[in-house]
């Protein structure tokens, strides 16, 4: 099946430390998203990329920057990572004509 | 931006009973809102949404309601079952089109069912 897979599923990394959080999708989908979720906060757009050549900053993104090598990978870095970015962080993807987003199964990211 | 606001927090109903989750949003030009259910580990999925031309929308025993003069929609859900418990999320667009994917999320429900 058509899927959107994350790596790492799972970190644990100290403050300053320089993370990457890498997502690539089998769906075919030209739109990409980061989000990041907390608990009673929802989930808030980090970044988005509606083609290869196409970056966005979305509502969180300070402290973020993300890539988008090929229309089937997105990946998103924390230059210095700091403990109020534990969280976890979702990617998604959507088709042209849909507003449905498929997410993946998530990475958990811890930062003492 | 757009704000939504999502109410209650936590809900806990009887197995057969029905539930119902509220959100509000602020943006009048909203006219995408999705209903996401996140299992306990797992990753959010779509289970219905709505556009603003429609006031209603079922599948199953699901439903959402949308009133945009007041700038709020609702899920229904009826004739719960236990493997209804899960988060649910609300979301709104605040355009169409080129918009759909840039949601803003609720803060969640925890819906639990007792059996």
């Amino acid at each position: 099946d058509a899927d959107v897979t994350q790596t790492p599923r799972n970190r644990i990394t100290k403050t300053g430390k320089r993370i990457m959080l890498e997502c690539s999708q089998t769906k075919g989908h030209d739109r990409m998203y980061w989000y990041r979720q907390d608990p009673g906060l929802g989930l808030r757009l980090i970044y988005y990329s509606f083609d290869v050549k196409d970056i966005n900053k979305g509502e969180i993104s300070d402290g973020y920057s993300v890539s988008r090598q090929a229309q089937a990978k997105f990946s998103l870095s924390l230059e210095s990572a700091i403990p109020n970015q534990t969280a976890l962080y979702f990617c998604a993807t959507s088709g042209l004509n849909t507003g449905e987003l498929f997410f993946g199964e998530g990475s958990r990211l811890t930062v003492l | 931006g757009e704000n939504v606001e999502q109410h209650p927090s936590t809900l806990s109903v009887q197995e057969g009973d029905s539930a119902v989750i509220k959100c509000t949003y602020s943006d009048s030009a909203s006219n995408y809102f999705p209903w996401y259910k996140q299992e306990l580990g797992k990753r959010p999925q779509l289970i219905i949404d709505i556009r603003s031309n429609v006031g209603e929308k079922k599948d199953q025993r699901i439903a959402v309601t949308l009133n945009k003069t007041a700038k709020h929609f609702s899920l229904h859900i009826t004739e719960t079952q236990p493997e209804d418990s899960a988060v649910y999320f609300c979301a709104s667009s605040p355009r169409g089109g080129t918009s759909y994917g840039k949601l803003t999320f609720g803060q969640g429900t925890i819906l639990t069912v007792h059996p």
